[in-house]
This record gives structure tokens, sequence and C-alpha cells, in this order.
């Protein structure tokens, strides 16, 4: 069975500072990574994915994630936060024999002027 | 191109009545999922269509949920005789069979419905 845990439901930074948003999986076949972000009243769209390439992956908007297999991790980071990145921001995890997604709880990011 | 699309935007029902959702997929994506997007339980699957194969129903929560893909395409989730715990958004998304975007799923903006 497939878990994701994200730590933190709420993260609040600066703009311009470093955001970083946590997220730990339990899967007992290689996994499939992903983050989305949702904004307001709007569906998800995808960040970024790891998919046992590269572990560490660029995604839009200046996100990358490194996948750590040793700490079961893909935490999110971006080094300089902007306004603009308000959002609510899910962890999955899917693999080849489940498709389906399973997510975590989501993490709200607020960025303060 | 067009991307996922649902309707209606929003649905507004009483209970006990019954609801269709549709959702039209990415032109050429033969893999289609329905999820549930609640406040007190997140983000979960429902159920994923892939080509002709057997749907994946693992995810519905009761008997009241069902859905169908007609000609491979356009998707269908109804919920007979609603309750007022199934208010949620309910997004559907899609994704290609093969190739190097198989394993990405591109999500629609929802349906928001609200049972009173």
């Amino acid at each position: 069975a497939q878990s994701v845990t994200q730590l933190g439901s709420h993260v609040s930074v600066s703009e311009g500072a470093l955001v970083l948003l946590r997220c730990n999986y339990s899967s007992s076949v290689p996994p499939y990574l992903f983050w989305y972000v949702q904004y307001p009243n709007q569906g998800l769209q995808l960040l970024l994915k790891y998919t046992s390439a590269a572990t560490l992956v660029k995604g839009i908007n200046g996100f990358e994630a490194e996948f750590k297999k040793s700490e079961t991790s893909f935490h999110l980071t971006k080094p300089s936060a902007h306004m603009s990145d308000a959002a609510e921001y899910f962890c999955a995890v899917s693999d080849t024999g489940r498709r389906a997604l399973t997510f975590g709880s989501g993490t709200r990011l607020q960025v303060q002027p | 191109g067009a991307g996922v699309s649902q309707s209606p935007s929003n649905k507004v029902t009483e209970k006990g009545k019954d609801v269709e959702l549709r959702c039209d997929p990415i032109s050429g994506h033969t893999a289609l999922y329905w999820y549930r997007q609640s406040l007190g339980q997140g983000l979960e699957f429902l159920i994923y269509f892939q080509g002709n194969s057997a749907p994946d129903k693992s995810g519905l929560p009761s008997d009241r949920f069902s859905a169908e893909r007609t000609g491979g395409s356009v998707s269908t989730l109804t919920i007979q005789r609603t309750q007022q715990e199934d208010s949620a958004v309910y997004l559907c998304a899609s994704s290609r069979n093969r190739g190097g975007d198989a394993d990405t799923q591109y999500f629609g903006p929802g349906t928001r419905l609200t049972v009173l």
C-alpha cells in the first residue's frame, strides 16, 4: 500500500525567502512521485515529477525536489518565494502497478510581503 | 490544445436526488480518473478507466456511486440518492497510456457539488 505524509498543513514565509515543503512517502515498489499546486477555485497543476530518472527534479516556476530513497522523502524547494507562489501544494505517489494517485493532505503556503 | 473539461462547474442539489457529473478528457488520452476533494477527507481516488479494460472501482465509497465511460472518451460520474457527506469537489484527470508522459495526470477544474 502507498501513503504520503506532508508535514505542516500551513507554511508561512517572507517574500524572497527559501520555500521548503516536506513530503515523505511509503511504497512497497519503486514509486513515481509528484508535486501538484492548486490555486483557489482551480484544479491541480503539475509542478514536477520523479519517475526513476534523475533524483533532483526541476519543475515549473523555479521549484525543484530531490528524491531521497534512504529517507523516503521528496521535499519541494524554491530558493526565493514570490507572492504568486501562495497556494496549496500536494505531494502524491503512484507506481507502475497502481496508476491512481495517493495524495498527501496538502500544505498551504502563505507568502508575506 | 484543450485541457480536461468538466461540467457543470457547480451543482447544488437536494438530499436524496441523483446527480450526474461529466468529464471530457484530453483528446488521445486513454486513461481517465475521478477523484474527490473534501475538507474532511482530502483528495481521494474514486475510479480509474484505462482503454477497454475493466475499470478500477476500488475507491468508490458506496454503491450509490457509479461511473461509465462511453466510446473511450467522455465519462459520467453518477451519485444516486445524494447525502450531505457527498458535498465535495469532484475532479477528473486524464493521461496517456504510453510514452514519456504516460505517468502524468492532467486535471480538470472540478465540479463543486453541494447537497442541501
